[in-house]
């Protein structure tokens, strides 16, 4: 079955960097594109971008820009958030999705917290 | 504050029908037939319930429902389960490279 395991919560100093990673199993890793979630604590969900499981090229929402880098390696179906320069704003949970076209996600990764405090 | 506006609260009792809706644009809900439902139990992995306004993938009882009017989307639960208690968030696809997403609904089962 299809499967997206995500890393363990993360807690961070301000100015430090940060590496999630989305684990997929169950289907071939290169046939579906993976987009990242974000929620802050008490807020919605916000799309951040995706990354072509093919090609590698990323793309990023507006707001995700600069700091953020979308990665993977395909010998360990592995999909990668990187975020550098943390600030306390970045404070969430962080989600991969995996991409079923039509604007849809079919599956999804359980979440990784990422809390940034002095 | 989120793109696509849904209340945060709805409720009923077992058996009950619940609504929830989802208020968009005409650049978004009302342009695009691209909205899903996401149902997400806190600390789970969320699930796809309903995609392009009203398509329910397989296994998703037909207790779910979707559907559009202009700007707004609205999911439907008829006879509530009590598993059916959990947030429920909408996205409509925005454009190129906007993909919004909706606050959540926190749904009780009295």
């Amino acid at each position: 079955q299809v499967q997206l395991v995500q890393s363990g919560s993360e807690w961070k100093k301000p100015g430090a960097s940060v590496r999630v990673s989305c684990k997929a199993s169950g289907y071939i890793f290169t046939s579906n594109n993976i987009n990242w979630v974000r929620q802050a604590p008490g807020q919605g969900p916000e799309w951040m971008g995706w990354i072509h499981t093919n090609t590698g090229n990323p793309t990023y929402a507006q707001g995700f820009t600069g700091r953020f880098v979308f990665s993977f390696d395909t010998s360990v179906s592995t999909a990668y958030l990187q975020i550098s320069s943390l600030e306390a704003e970045d404070t969430a949970v962080y989600y991969c999705a995996r991409y079923a076209g039509n604007h849809r996600f079919d599956y999804w990764g359980q979440g990784t917290l990422v809390t940034v405090s002095s | 504050q989120s793109a696509l506006t849904q209340p945060p609260s709805a409720s009923g009792s077992p058996g009950q029908s619940v609504t929830i809706s989802c208020t968009g644009t005409s650049s978004d809900v009302g342009f695009y037939n691209y909205v899903s439902w996401y149902q997400h139990y806190p600390g789970k992995a969320p699930k796809l319930m309903i995609s392009e306004v009203s398509n329910r993938p397989p296994g998703v009882p037909d207790r779910f429902s979707g559907s559009k009017s202009g700007n707004t989307a609205s999911l439907t639960v008829s006879g509530l389960q009590a598993e059916d208690e959990a947030d429920y968030y909408c996205t409509s696809y925005g454009g190129t490279n906007r993909l919004l997403f909706g606050g959540g609904t926190k749904l009780t089962v009295l």
